[in-house]
């Protein structure tokens, strides 16, 4: 069964340093997500991408946050200047559509620790 | 504005037994799609099941059963017979089909179930 795969799936930066976090979302998929999870709190929205460019975006997506289609299967998600508050786990997901019919995949998450 | 909330941060139980997790949401869209997710303690987000606002049937898969109300604004989720492979956190997600793709979680039930 097609699955969002994410790579890396652990990471430790120093707080100041550029991330990229990488997702391989579902072949047949248009719509790519990124969620963030805080250690022990709620899944929060981060930004939706569709046809090569942002549809939605959270306040949380600030300009420290980039997301970029880079190729044909690759989805990326660049934080430029790390925070210690960006430490998380962060999952993409992808769905075929939106509305009735639309579910969203979810890849096994990176785990951001910022030092 | 979207919000849904899971009561019950912990829930223990000894298997076997049966375990309602309770989710009850908030939303101004008359047309709406509920979620259920699986966090096992490997981290992932597991697809349970959808829900549209226009079909009010109840759904039993397996050993899982849903019973959504429009009328209390809940979509409640029931374990059968639990098993430990059943210890998870379980989120319950909506989207508004007039809030964009973004899905809004709660804050996830912890379900232990002991042997």
């Amino acid at each position: 069964e097609p699955e969002v795969t994410q790579t890396p799936s652990h990471q430790v930066t120093q707080m100041g340093q550029e991330v990229i976090l990488r997702c391989v979302p579902i072949s047949n998929h248009l719509y790519f997500y990124w969620y963030r999870q805080i250690l022990g709190q709620k899944v929060e929205f981060l930004v939706s991408f569709y046809n090569n460019e942002i549809s939605e975006k959270s306040e949380i997506f600030d300009d420290q946050f980039s997301v970029e289609r880079p190729d044909g299967s690759n989805f990326t998600l660049k934080i430029r200047s790390t925070k210690l508050e960006d430490s998380a786990m962060y999952f993409c997901a992808s769905s075929v559509t939106t509305g009735v019919m639309e579910t969203q995949y979810f890849g096994p998450g990176t785990r951001l620790l910022v030092l | 504005a979207q919000k849904v909330t899971q009561a019950q941060t912990e829930i223990s139980v000894v298997e076997k037994e049966d375990v309602t997790l309770d989710c009850v949401y908030e939303t101004r869209d008359t047309t709406y799609y509920l979620f259920w997710y699986k966090q096992p303690p490997s981290g992932e987000l597991v697809f349970l099941i959808r829900r549209n606002s226009f079909d009010e049937q109840n759904e039993i898969s397996g050993r899982y059963s849903w019973n959504f109300q429009k009328s209390t604004s809940s979509f409640n989720f029931t374990i059968t017979a639990s098993q430990v492979v059943d210890s998870a956190v379980y989120f319950c997600a909506l989207r508004g089909n007039n809030a964009g793709n973004m899905l809004t979680f709660g804050g996830g039930t912890r379900l232990m179930v002991k042997p």
